[in-house]
């Protein structure tokens, strides 16, 4: 079974901190996502990497980076958190577009 | 421009009736369209792929009609554990961000 992980499923920040959001997979994926789901507009694709160091932008890349230095491990970083970064933060990992298998979520809070 | 519409639901169904979604999506040049299945508070799973001709498993039929650009789900025997949000995706082609996702339509079953 392809497992995907997140290092928190619940994460409480202030405004202005820096932010990591960790996620592993274990199928040798090449592609891995990150996205953002908020109540009424659905799954968003903030970024995603098909390669190791490799990352292209998705619809809502303002206010995040990414890291991909090894082949399994994806970092979202949100580099100074703001209020309207609360939200539930999806990783998923794909061998190609037939499936995504996505990890259990991280909700964070930015108060 | 990629869009996939879906019914805004919800959809408050008894035990055993026939429940369909429809959904529609913009871009002509999408190649593959899935259903995906996310439970409340849980992480989203693919339910099945949409082909052509259209395809059954079990209780599940989904539909795909290019010419009017939708697809549908059609639930017959509606079980209690069906109760979830489905949302409809649409591949366009070449990125892996090409991945397109509905916002969902919230489906309850009641006994």
């Amino acid at each position: 079974d392809v497992k995907v992980t997140q290092s928190s499923r619940y994460l409480v920040k202030r405004t202005g901190e820096k932010v990591f959001l960790e996620c592993v997979q274990d199928m040798d994926h090449e592609n891995m996502f990150w996205y953002r789901q908020d109540p009424g507009l659905g799954l968003r694709l903030i970024y995603f990497s098909y390669d190791v160091k490799m990352k292209e932008k998705g619809d809502i890349p303002e206010g995040y980076s990414v890291s991909r230095e090894k082949k399994e491990r994806f970092s979202l970083i949100l580099e100074s958190a703001s209020t309207n970064q609360t939200s539930m933060y999806l990783c998923a990992s794909s061998l190609n577009y037939n499936e995504q298998f996505f990890g259990p979520g991280t909700r964070l809070t930015v108060l | 421009r990629k869009e996939v519409e879906q019914d805004p639901g919800p959809f408050n169904v008894p035990e055993g009736a026939t429940v369909a979604f429809n959904c529609t999506y913009s871009n002509s040049a999408s190649q593959s369209f899935f259903w995906y299945r996310q439970d409340c508070r849980k992480e989203p799973k693919l339910l099945m792929s949409v082909y052509s001709s259209g395809n059954e498993d079990g209780r599940f039929t989904a539909q795909l009609n290019r010419a009017s650009q939708y697809i549908s789900l059609l639930i017959r025997d509606s079980k209690l554990s069906d109760s979830a949000t489905y949302l409809c995706v649409a591949y366009y082609g070449g990125s892996q961000g090409n991945l397109i996702f509905g916002k969902g339509t919230k489906l309850s079953v009641k006994p």
